[in-house]
């Protein structure tokens, strides 16, 4: 079983708030990485780490930011959040190139 | 990056073998193929990984053709509980690289 994990597992909140999504992981991996996944379609890559104080943008433009102070810990904040985030947000590690990526089970985000 | 095409969807009857293909003509020399495959909106497991020898375990074998310009995963009995998205993915060697995925093959497991 993977050491990663992922809270809130589920969240409404209304428009205009800020929200931090908690992702850390027991297995000491460098790389980290956050995916946003809406129900029936891709995955897609929104951030990722390659180690502490290292941050990068994914493939996919998102209004997140995300903050790496902690080998284990990777939080993803969004400063004021709308309906156009709603979605699943999906947290993932690795440790070296040849290594499976762990994933953990997923926050659903509602914003109502 | 290389990039694969698979099939969009696939069906299997329980406990038969299920062959999924995929192409990926513009592979280089030190790229990997990796499958990985999402079970209704978990998160994405990995199954199995390759270079150019076929290999086995206990999920899956991959088939990667001998000029490596398409594989095959075969889940030699498979299950309702295989039911997925698989994802065919080609890895790029050195470290940090990110994991994306395509839109990958529905493979449903019929009883």
């Amino acid at each position: 079983e993977a050491d990663i994990y992922q809270t809130p597992r589920y969240l409404v909140i209304g428009t205009g708030k800020k929200i931090t999504l908690e992702c850390s992981q027991t297995m000491g991996h460098d790389k980290m990485y956050w995916y946003q996944q809406d129900p029936g379609m891709e995955l897609h890559l929104i951030h990722y780490s390659y180690g502490v104080n290292s941050t990068e943008k994914g493939d996919l433009s998102s209004e997140s930011t995300v903050s790496r102070i902690r080998t284990e810990h990777f939080p993803l904040t969004l400063e004021s959040a709308r309906p156009s985030h709603t979605s699943q947000y999906l947290c993932a590690s690795r440790i070296n190139l040849h290594n499976e990526q762990f994933f953990g089970p997923g926050t659903r985000l509602t914003v109502l | 990056d290389a990039k694969t095409t698979q099939p969009p969807s696939m069906d299997c009857a329980e406990g038969r073998a299920a062959n999924l293909p995929c192409n990926h003509s513009t592979i280089s020399g030190n790229e990997y193929v990796y499958w990985y495959r999402q079970i209704h909106s978990q998160g994405p497991q990995y199954i199995i990984h390759g270079l150019k020898n076929n290999e086995t375990n206990e999920m899956a074998s991959l088939i990667i053709t001998e000029d490596r310009k398409s594989s095959t995963l075969i889940l030699p009995h498979a299950t309702l509980r295989d039911t997925a998205v698989y994802y065919c993915i080609v890895i790029p060697g050195g470290s940090n690289y990110k994991l994306t995925f395509g839109k990958g093959t529905l493979l449903t497991v019929n009883p």
